[in-house]
């Protein structure tokens, strides 16, 4: 079956930058989600890439390297707020969305 | 702006009743799903919809019907609950196109006994 791969957890200092990776099987692919999900609550769309490259959205950043299997989400100016956990999913072959297990930030001051 | 709406919240279950998770969406959509999430796993797919009167298995769908009689309802049930099935379950809608994102309902908490 396909994987999606990215860490448990990462902690992060308020105002400074995180980087989330998640690694994902090449065959099979049509794009790839961004999702963040606060505790307790629904996941929110983030974004969506299915070129290569970095697409920019205010302090939330997404790129794309389809050769490599291989996406990440980067965060800017961390605010407390952004503490969640963040979700990949690759659009699979068949159309089905793949989630990964989730990435839980944690921000301190 | 309801968007996804899904009930009960919550719910205790004592092994081999039956319950019914009610999910409504208000945006038109054709696509609606439901998902288990549970510790250290990715959501998961549990049955889908691509229109009204239509449904699929997806991913871990036994213990589970559903149903899709009205556009805007996707009904998913378990007629003997078991305690694999303690989980947390999210609906969801889209359009059905590739690109589209997801709106999830706020997630019904389940436990069973």
């Amino acid at each position: 079956g396909q994987n999606i791969d990215q860490p448990t957890e990462m902690t992060a200092t308020e105002g400074a930058i995180v980087q989330i990776n998640c690694t994902y099987q090449t065959s099979g692919f049509n794009g790839l989600f961004w999702y963040q999900q606060h505790a307790g609550e629904a996941p929110t769309f983030l974004s969506y890439n299915v070129l290569d490259g970095l697409e920019e959205k205010g302090r939330f950043s997404s790129f794309l390297s389809r050769s490599k299997g291989y996406s990440y989400l980067l965060l800017k100016e961390l605010q407390m707020k952004d503490s969640a956990s963040y979700l990949c999913a690759q659009v699979g072959g068949n159309y089905q969305l793949i989630w990964g297990a989730g990435t839980k930030l944690i921000i301190k001051p | 702006n309801a968007g996804v709406t899904q009930t009960p919240k919550f719910r205790v279950l004592k092994t081999g009743q039956s319950m019914t998770l009610l999910c409504a969406q208000d945006m038109n959509h054709e696509y609606m799903y439901w998902y288990r999430q549970d510790p250290g796993m990715g959501l998961r797919l549990i049955h889908y919809s691509v229109g009204e009167g239509t449904t699929a298995k997806g991913e871990v769908p036994d213990g589970y019907n559903v149903s899709r009689l009205k556009k805007q309802n996707f009904l998913l049930g378990l007629e003997s609950a078991a305690p694999s099935q303690t989980s947390v379950y999210f609906c969801a809608s889209s359009t059905g196109d590739v690109t589209g994102e997801l709106f999830f309902g706020e997630g019904s908490r389940l436990t069973v006994l």
